[in-house]
C-alpha cells in the first residue's frame, strides 16, 4: 500500500453534470499529480499541484480543474461531463516536483452515461 | 511514447522462467525512467526506477536496463511467479524542466502460467 487514498472508488454521472474527485497524499509528500486512464491505455497526465499551486498541465480542456489544500490533499473537478470522460482517474503523490518517484492511489472509476 | 490503441502487447511465460518486457521511448531529453506494475482494478505500483546517468539498476528479482543510444528500456523479472501477472508500464519524465510529470508507454500484459 502506498498511503495514497482516493474517494469515491466508483461514480456514475450523466452528461453535462459536474464531478469532484478527492485524493489524500502520502505522509510527507507535498506534490500531487492527476492522471486519466482510459480502458486499455496508459495513464495520461492531467495536471500537477505543488504546495497549493498548479505546476504543469497536460493536454486537457479548462473544464478539468483542481485544487490542493494546505495539508497537500487535492481535488479534481470536471465540469460539463462528456461520455469520453469515462475513465479511471488516478492521483499520485511525490516528495517534490523533479525526478521524484510518484506513488499512485487506487483510482476512482468514473462512468458517464 | 504515448499510449495508442486498445490492444496491449502480451507476454506469456511459464512460472519460474525469466521475463523481459521492453519499452521504446521517443524523447531523447528524458532523464528519469520508471517501471510500474498495474493489477486489474488497482493503481500503478512502483517497481524500479533508473536515471539517465546509469545503464543498469537491480532490485529484488528485477533489473532495469537503459540504452540511451537507441532509446530503449527493458525490465527483467527473474523467476517469474503467478503474482507477477499484471500490466507493466514504462514511464519517462521528459525533462527536468517539466517537473515530474510522467509520460507512460502503452503497457505490456504479462501472464504467468503455472
Amino acid at each position: 500500500e502506498t498511503g495514497v487514498t482516493q474517494s469515491p472508488t466508483h461514480l456514475i454521472k450523466t452528461r453535462g453534470q459536474q464531478v469532484t474527485l478527492r485524493c489524500s497524499s502520502q505522509s510527507g509528500h507535498n506534490t500531487v499529480s492527476w492522471y486519466q486512464q482510459a480502458l486499455g491505455q496508459g495513464p495520461q497526465f492531467i495536471f500537477q499541484y505543488y504546495r497549493e499551486e498548479e505546476n504543469g498541465r497536460g493536454n486537457f480542456p479548462p473544464r478539468f480543474s483542481g485544487l490542493q489544500f494546505p495539508n497537500y490533499s487535492s481535488e479534481l473537478n470536471v465540469n460539463a461531463l462528456e461520455l469520453d470522460d469515462s475513465a479511471l482517474y488516478l492521483c499520485a503523490s511525490s516528495a517534490g516536483t523533479v525526478r521524484e518517484t510518484q506513488y499512485f492511489g487506487p483510482g476512482t472509476r468514473l462512468l458517464v452515461l | 511514447g504515448e499510449s495508442v490503441g486498445l490492444h496491449l502487447p502480451t507476454l506469456s511465460v511459464q512460472e519460474g522462467d525469466n521475463s523481459i518486457i521492453n519499452c521504446a521511448y521517443s524523447n531523447s531529453a528524458s532523464d528519469y525512467f520508471i517501471w510500474y506494475k498495474q493489477e486489474s482494478g488497482k493503481g500503478p505500483q512502483f517497481i524500479i526506477d533508473i536515471r539517465s546517468n546509469m545503464d543498469k539498476r537491480q532490485g529484488q528479482r528485477v533489473t532495469v536496463l537503459l540504452n540511451k543510444t537507441v532509446k530503449h528500456l527493458s525490465l527483467q523479472i527473474a523467476a517469474t511467479q503467478p503474482g507477477d501477472s499484471a500490466v507493466y508500464f514504462c514511464a519517462e519524465t521528459p525533462s527536468a524542466a517539466s517537473g515530474s510529470r510522467l509520460t507512460f508507454g502503452e503497457g505490456t500484459q504479462l501472464t504467468v502460467n503455472p
